[in-house]
């Protein structure tokens, strides 16, 4: 069975510091990709950062960065000078030829 | 260009009734596949469709159906509603099937409608 796991239900971070959000993944396929979604508070969930688990390089979107590692199977999202707009829900997300899982969540807050 | 449109955005009903949700794609997206989400439970896959045909199928028992139609707009359907059926029904659309992975697998989510089950 594939499953998706994300151990901080809740994290905080200052305004303009780093935090980094774990996942870790368990899958028994060898072609798969890996997604950080992000659920503001009463609006749409968007995509943060995506990984394809056939590359070695670690993705990186602006202020977003993932460190990708494969043989751990665990996928973390790294979210540099953080911002009160940064303030949501993430889930990471394994999808596979038959299957989208999320991870239950952490619970992002920002303080200024 | 216009997003994923869901409706209605919130409803109630009572247990035993049935429920319809609609889901329009962004245009040009041919794969819609929708979500369950509860506090409980967190996001749970319940169907993918790609050119009206269902590629895929979550762990939900048969009360939980669904179809989409040629022009991609998709629609599921909760027969014999259950108080554990509240929750919010997230849509997403898809330039190809989220199982296919890739840039094109990426998700673009509606606003979800909101069930409540008396």
């Amino acid at each position: 069975a594939q499953t998706v796991t994300q151990s901080q239900p809740e994290m905080s971070v200052q305004e303009a510091e780093t935090v980094t959000l774990s996942c870790t993944y368990d899958t028994s396929e060898s072609n798969y990709y890996l997604f950080w979604y992000k659920q503001p508070p009463s609006r749409q969930m968007i995509l943060v950062i995506r990984q394809e688990a056939y590359k070695q390089q670690n993705a990186t979107e602006n202020r977003f960065s993932v460190n990708f590692q494969k043989a751990a199977k665990s996928f973390s999202l790294k979210i540099s000078d953080s911002q009160l707009g940064d303030t949501a829900m993430y889930f990471c997300a394994l999808t596979s030829y038959d299957k989208v899982i999320f991870g239950p969540g952490t619970s992002l807050s920002v303080i200024p | 260009k216009a997003g994923v449109t869901q409706t209605p955005r919130y409803l109630i009903k009572t247990r035993g009734q049935q429920v319809t949700l609609s889901c329009s794609p962004i245009s040009g997206h041919r794969s819609v596949s929708w979500y369950q989400q509860t506090p409980g439970q967190g996001l749970q896959f319940l169907f993918e469709y790609f050119s009206e045909t269902q590629r895929n199928k979550g762990n939900f028992p048969g009360r939980f159906s669904g179809r989409q139609f040629s022009n991609s707009r998709s629609e599921m359907n909760v027969s014999t509603l259950e108080l554990g059926d509240s929750a919010l029904y997230l849509c997403a659309s898809s330039l190809a099937p989220p199982t296919s992975g890739g840039n094109t697998g990426e998700l673009f989510f509606g606003e979800g409608s909101r069930l409540t089950v008396l």
